[in-house]
């Protein structure tokens, strides 16, 4: 089967640093992405990962390890706007089709 | 930057009753997909749409749903007749090409409603 596994919520403190989790099984591996999610809004992208190692991009990286089916977002100097639902999502091979973790609802507090 | 666009943003229809959301994809994207998300559920794959047919479909697409691209620009998803579980945001998505694993860019998604 597949099966994507993140924790449903976390709370963080403005100005830290935050790490999400994010463990898959899945039918092969082509990729994995984290989106951000707003309440109510669409998932948008933020990264992507096919290689085992950190991917940085500003105040986000995220790392993966093919082997051990384990990826994190890492959010840095956390700002209030950070409060969103972080989605872990995985391309299967063969397929186009993403599979999406149930989410982790972030909240940023002062 | 070019980007997925839905309409309606929000859609209430009566239980029984046939709804036609559509998407315009980004201009040169080859592939897309339907997704819905129940209010506070994971987003779930429903079609994929390549070459003017289906190329994958989730066992939630079933004969009630179907999906076309009746023009160059528009994809559609059709429901002939709603369940209250059908209420959810359904979102469109496309990309550029399936085999590299590029990201699939969202649209803003359409809030059905079925009552």
């Amino acid at each position: 089967g597949q099966n994507i596994d993140q924790p449903t919520e976390m709370t963080a403190t403005e100005g830290a640093i935050v790490q999400i989790n994010c463990t898959y099984q899945t039918s092969g591996f082509n990729g994995l992405f984290w989106y951000q999610q707003h309440a109510g809004e669409a998932p948008t992208f933020l990264s992507y990962n096919v290689l085992d190692g950190l991917e940085e991009k500003g105040r986000f990286s995220s790392f993966l390890s093919r082997s051990k089916g384990y990826s994190y977002l890492l959010l840095k100097e956390l700002q209030m706007k950070d409060s969103a639902s972080y989605l872990c999502a995985v391309l299967p091979s063969n397929t186009g089709k993403l599979i999406f973790g149930q989410g982790t609802t972030l909240q940023v507090k002062p | 930057e070019p980007e997925v666009t839905q309409t309606p943003s929000h859609q209430v229809t009566q239980m029984g009753q046939e709804v036609i959301l559509r998407c315009v994809p980004i201009s040169n994207h080859l592939y897309f997909y339907w997704y819905r998300q129940i209010l506070g559920q994971k987003v779930e794959f429903l079609v994929s749409f390549y070459n003017n047919e289906i190329s994958e479909k989730s066992e939630i697409f079933d004969d009630q749903f179907s999906v076309e691209r009746p023009d160059g620009s528009n994809f559609t998803l059709k429901i002939r007749s709603t369940k209250l579980e059908d209420s959810a945001m359904y979102f469109c998505a496309s990309s550029e090409v399936r085999d590299r694993p590029y990201e699939q860019y969202f649209g803003p998604g359409t809030r059905l409603t079925v009552t």
